[in-house]
């Protein structure tokens, strides 16, 4: 049983595209976390968000409670955005996705 | 800068032998966390602790034993018991867990084991 579902698991993009990333869950959560994680393997946490939308330079972070959805979008996209993106959903512990892996095409 | 510092980045054992990864924060988070992952799966939780000299097992804790003798250190040991111990390792850490408030999460920069 998986409580946090992601698609798609690869995406091909070229330079300038405007990426999205989805994210579906099951469990009643505190927080939902989107996580990058880059070829050499550490990851970096992104955004933690509860509720609405966060924005941090080009990417975006959306969440709807009610549908148990996030979006991760990504505009303007560059090479270097190229990396594995995690979904995690959070209530007494971390639940995550097995990842979206990312390619931009310059 | 605070942060969690892994070590080593890359290990190798035979298999038979016991070894120990390291996993230090200076954050002064009370949680923290071993993640195991391997390819096309998710994180996969092995143990946490949320305080000193205290620690529950994961999903997968089989051949895998921890202590929290100090609130910066975390270190996992993977024993000859574990069948398939070959994998990527990540430490990670947050303030908190389970208080029904977000918990920002850290992770370090990994360990890739490899039994032979």
């Amino acid at each position: 049983k998986n409580e946090v579902e992601q698609s798609p698991q690869n995406l091909t993009a070229q330079e300038g595209e405007f990426i999205t990333i989805n994210c579906s869950y099951s469990v009643g959560i505190s927080a939902l976390h989107w996580l990058q994680q880059h070829p050499g393997g550490g990851i970096v946490s992104l955004f933690m968000l509860s509720s609405g939308k966060k924005k941090h330079g080009r990417l975006i972070a959306t969440i709807n409670i009610q549908e148990k959805h996030s979006s991760l979008h990504i505009t303007a996209s560059h090479p270097r955005d190229s990396a594995v993106y995690i979904c995690a959903v959070e209530d007494n512990q971390f639940y995550f996705g097995t990842g979206t892996s990312l390619t931009v095409i310059p | 800068d605070g942060g969690i510092t892994q070590s080593p980045k890359y290990l190798f054992r035979k298999e038979g032998q016991n070894v120990t990864l390291s996993c230090e924060q200076n954050l002064n988070h009370d949680a923290m966390y071993w993640y195991r992952q391997d390819p096309g799966q998710g994180l996969r939780l092995i143990y946490y602790s949320q305080i000193v000299n205290d620690f529950q097992k994961g999903d997968i804790a089989e051949g895998y034993s921890v202590s929290r003798e100090k609130k910066e250190s975390f270190p996992l040991t993977v024993t000859s018991a574990q069948k398939n111990p070959t994998a990527f390792y990540l430490c990670a850490s947050s303030p908190y867990l389970g208080t029904g408030v977000g918990s920002p999460l850290h992770f370090g920069n990994g360990t890739r084991l490899t039994v032979t």
